[in-house]
């Protein structure tokens, strides 16, 4: 089963614009992390958060935790053709391994 | 450094065959984990390694087996494949075993015909 479920499962926006992706888990985390796929290849790590934590940023990239909605959002500002990808979140529960478990992923398209 | 290696990058098998599927961690990572990504899936945790012990399985039939050498390289065995058993295996090393963020290789794409 999947532990986290991204929202929206598609995204098309145009070059410039900002992309918001969603992520929404279950159980109780020990930390949360984004990662990124281009065209069924290895994945990319982008960003992670523990869950003490409420919001990271990365050059483009800003992620914000609430556990208590369990849920997080990525946030790439100024997106490029080459964000063009699809994007994952991994949750390790808290209380058991430190395996991630991935969602189904949001497929995000930026249009040059 | 180089990254994660695995190899063979595609295989093409027929059911019943057998597979063994290669990864080598970043040098000094002591953690090997493989995950199964079927098309249009997130990716599914199927063993984690450390220090040559397994730490870690999914929920996987027996057919999948793995195991870690002294070097820290791991390989991933799948017997009587199936043709639900195409899919990206994806191959992950990190320095430890918990809690820490893991780097993937470029996977092996296996088609069961």
């Amino acid at each position: 089963s999947q532990q986290g479920e991204e929202d929206p499962q598609a995204l098309s926006i145009q070059e410039g614009e900002n992309a918001t992706m969603n992520c929404s888990y279950k159980t109780s985390i020990n930390n949360l992390q984004w990662y990124r796929q281009n065209s069924g290849r290895g994945l990319v790590h982008l960003i992670l958060i523990r869950s003490n934590e409420r919001e990271k940023h990365s050059g483009r990239l800003r992620v914000t935790l609430d556990t208590s909605k369990k849920s997080s959002s990525l946030l790439i500002t100024a997106s490029r053709a080459a964000d063009t990808a699809s994007y994952f979140c991994a949750t390790d529960a808290a209380g058991g391994s430190y395996i991630p478990t991935f969602g189904r992923g949001t497929s995000l398209i930026v249009h040059p | 450094d180089a990254g994660v290696t695995q190899s063979p990058t595609h295989l093409i098998k027929t059911r019943g065959q057998h597979v063994t599927l290669r990864c080598s961690p970043i040098s000094g990572h002591k953690s090997v984990s493989w995950y199964q990504q079927v098309l249009g899936q997130g990716p599914q945790f199927i063993f984690q390694y450390y220090e040559k012990e397994e730490r870690g399985r999914g929920n996987f039939p027996d057919r999948f087996s793995a195991r870690q050498f002294p070097n820290y390289s791991s390989e991933l065995n799948v017997n009587a494949l199936l043709l639900g058993d195409s899919a990206l295996y994806l191959c992950a090393s990190s320095p430890v075993v918990q809690g820490s963020q893991q780097y993937f290789g470029p996977g092996t794409r296996l088609t069961v015909t």
